[in-house]
């Protein structure tokens, strides 16, 4: 069981560029989240996903998207990359009912 | 909507001293209460989790928590801190479909 993987673990990009940060688990797990991480905020979820083909948008959605056409992965697509979008990035997933969620390693992106 | 406050951003204390890390939650009907740490670099996992039942829940590591309806408290404490401890911990409560996460705890383990 590889659990939750994230790809790249570092990116660097410039303003205006486009990229997909990659997400899998082996897990069969239902629910799939995207979060980021900012020092004193916390995690913030940005989309969100309870099954294939079903997303819906967190508390910072503007500038991504998302889709989710197998169970095992949830790619995150940032559209036109800004500097406020400098941040790490956490996947994490979790079964059905009050389940725990389990987390990827992250991936830390710069925007320049 | 549901919410919670973490009521520090860090919490110095020396090594095998006890330490409580606070949390409060807004309220609801059913409540359902997770804590988190992250250590240095990596993903969050799992310490403990309050679903019902018990009010004192016991998670790894050493570490345990208080379920409080009535101050809609759930705070986290251990009575001997080690280094290792030394670590991000986030308090989160379960909403329809989704966590909402507190803005987190660093805790600093001194020898």
């Amino acid at each position: 069981n590889a659990g939750v993987t994230q790809t790249p673990k570092f990116q660097v990009l410039k303003t205006g560029q486009s990229m997909t940060l990659q997400c899998a688990q082996d897990m069969n797990h239902e629910y799939m989240s995207w979060y980021r991480q900012d020092p004193g905020m916390g995690l913030r979820l940005i989309h969100y996903s309870v099954g294939a083909g079903i997303t819906d948008q967190g508390e910072v959605p503007n500038g991504y998207n998302v889709s989710r056409s197998t169970t095992e992965d949830f790619p995150l697509r940032l559209l036109s990359a800004a500097p406020s979008q400098t941040s790490v990035y956490f996947c994490a997933s979790r079964a059905g009912g009050y389940n725990e969620q389990f987390f990827g390693p992250g991936t830390r992106l710069t925007v320049l | 909507a549901q919410s919670v406050t973490q009521l520090d951003s860090q919490v110095p204390v020396f090594e095998e001293a006890p330490v409580e890390l606070r949390c409060n939650y807004s309220s609801s009907v059913s409540v359902y209460l997770f804590w988190y740490v992250q250590y240095p670099n990596q993903g969050l996992q799992l310490l403990l989790k309050y679903l019902s039942g018990s009010t004192l829940v016991k998670g790894i590591n050493g570490f345990e928590a208080e379920f409080n309806k009535s101050q809609t408290s759930f705070h986290l404490r251990k009575p001997s801190v080690h280094i290792s401890d030394t670590a991000e911990y986030f308090c989160a409560v379960m909403g329809t479909y989704k966590y909402i996460f507190g803005t987190g705890t660093r805790l600093k383990v001194l020898a």
